[in-house]
């Protein structure tokens, strides 16, 4: 499978800043998702990040609050924009790698408290 | 609407133990069926994958689906205590590297096995 790496693997941040999540591939892969996962929650998606094409967002995100950027097939940038506590969570990317199995793999996850 | 039920727990069982979780669904076009761990602070890993019903083998670990009842479990063969996780369920209508859908997850069923 895929191997996948997060950065930042956690932060601290002020409410109304922005963070940017970068998540890295060592393989070319399709499709890249970003999910969130808060305490006692499901991973709920965000959206899916197709190379070359605007992302798709599920029913509740939008992109002025949850920009994200696909530059290639193996990287993508998420960003939460004007923080505010209720955006604590676990933002985790995935990937597809149907060479493999038609299942998503997780890369470990970043930790964010806003404050 | 999408919706996956799984039981939260603490599920908590001693060593050797044949664990037992499950998730039910009510979405009928759900065809591809996943079992993730999730180790606490990490992303979640695949453990088993399959879109058929019946049961499915790997190692200690058998995957049941059952889509006439919307039912799927996971079973743990002489349970260790590396084994104490949360465990999540998760299904998608279409192969996850194939459409642009993501996963729909359970909220996950944490196990503890007792040295």
């Amino acid at each position: 499978s895929a191997v996948i790496s997060q950065k930042p693997s956690r932060d601290i941040c002020q409410r109304g800043t922005s963070l940017t999540i970068q998540c890295q591939v060592d393989s070319q892969v399709t499709m890249m998702f970003w999910y969130r996962q808060q305490p006692g929650q499901s991973l709920t998606l965000i959206a899916t990040a197709n190379q070359g094409s605007e992302a798709t967002y599920e029913s509740g995100f939008v992109i002025d609050k949850f920009p994200i950027s696909r530059p290639n097939l193996t990287f993508s940038t998420l960003t939460v924009s004007n923080m505010s506590p209720e955006d604590s969570s676990i933002y985790l990317c995935s990937v597809a790698d149907r060479a493999v199995a038609d299942t998503q793999y997780f890369g470990p996850g970043t930790r964010l408290t806003v404050l | 609407q999408k919706e996956v039920e799984q039981d939260p727990g603490p599920l908590s069982v001693p060593e050797g133990a044949i664990v037992s979780l499950n998730c039910t669904y009510s979405n009928s076009a759900f065809q591809y069926f996943m079992w993730y761990r999730q180790y606490s602070r990490k992303g979640p890993e695949l453990l088993m994958y399959t879109y058929s019903s019946g049961n499915k083998e790997d190692g200690r670990f058998t995957a049941q689906v059952d889509k006439s009842s919307k039912y799927i479990s996971l079973f743990i063969r002489d349970s260790q205590p590396s084994d104490s996780a949360t465990y999540l369920c998760a299904m998608s209508e279409v192969p996850s590297g194939g459409g642009a859908d993501g996963l729909t997850f359970g909220k996950g069923t944490h196990l503890i096995i007792q040295p």
